[in-house]
């Protein structure tokens, strides 16, 4: 089992550049969470997907922020026109689903906008 | 929705001593408080968890306990080494849900 696979782990974008994160959830594993994470400060959730369904994005900001889960393929957290304060750690975690069940974190991704 | 307050943000020890840190929680639903360390540029990783039907759990060096009336949970770490410097993170359920909301973080440095 490889675990939570996230990729790229380092990205670098322009300011207005669009930024990708992929994650691929452990085998078997069909619940995808977000969070963002800044230097030095905790884990801020952003969202929650099961395959095909956003089931809560209560942390997503409102503008330039998207996230799928398709039912083929990796989730996506996509970040359009980036600025300078997206800059940090993307990570994704993924449960098998059903309460009380432990979540698996991926490396990261590290966005830095120049 | 639920709020999870964790203390204290920073801690130093002594090698050898014994570490600390709670976590207080909102709501009366959640039932599944993971405690997570997250190494410098790594992932966090969970490193014990505790259910609501029990009040205490340990792993070694590692205890967990729970007061499900206070709406509060520790994490005990004895004999502590250098290796157990790391952010530590605690999480709870937003009641009746899956997802996860952590504290704001613990980093603990251990002084040899």
């Amino acid at each position: 089992n490889a675990g939570v696979m996230q990729n790229p782990r380092h990205l670098v974008r322009r300011r207005g550049q669009e930024a990708r994160l992929r994650c691929s959830p452990m085998k078997g594993h069909s619940h995808v969470y977000w969070y963002r994470q800044l230097p030095e400060e905790g884990l801020k959730f952003m969202v929650y997907l099961q395959k095909e369904n956003i089931i809560d994005e209560s942390g997503m900001p409102k503008e330039r922020f998207s996230a799928e889960f398709p039912k083929e393929g990796p989730s996506i957290l996509r970040i359009q026109q980036v600025v300078r304060g997206d800059s940090a750690a993307y990570f994704c975690a993924s449960s098998p689903g059903g309460m009380n069940t432990e979540a698996f974190f991926g490396q990261g991704t590290r966005l830095t906008v120049v | 929705g639920e709020n999870v307050e964790q203390h204290p943000s920073t801690l130093s020890v002594q090698e050898g001593d014994s570490a600390v840190i709670k976590c207080t929680y909102s709501d009366s639903a959640s039932n599944y408080f993971p405690w997570y360390k997250q190494e410098l540029g790594k992932r966090p990783q969970l490193i014990i968890d505790i259910r609501s039907n029990v009040g205490e759990k340990k792993d070694q060096r590692i205890a967990v306990t729970l007061n499900k009336t206070a709406k509060h949970f520790s994490l005990h770490i004895t004999e502590t080494q250098p290796e157990d410097s790391a952010v530590y993170f605690c999480a709870a359920p937003k009641g009746g849900s899956e997802k996860l909301v952590f504290g704001k973080g613990t980093k603990l440095t251990v002084n040899p």
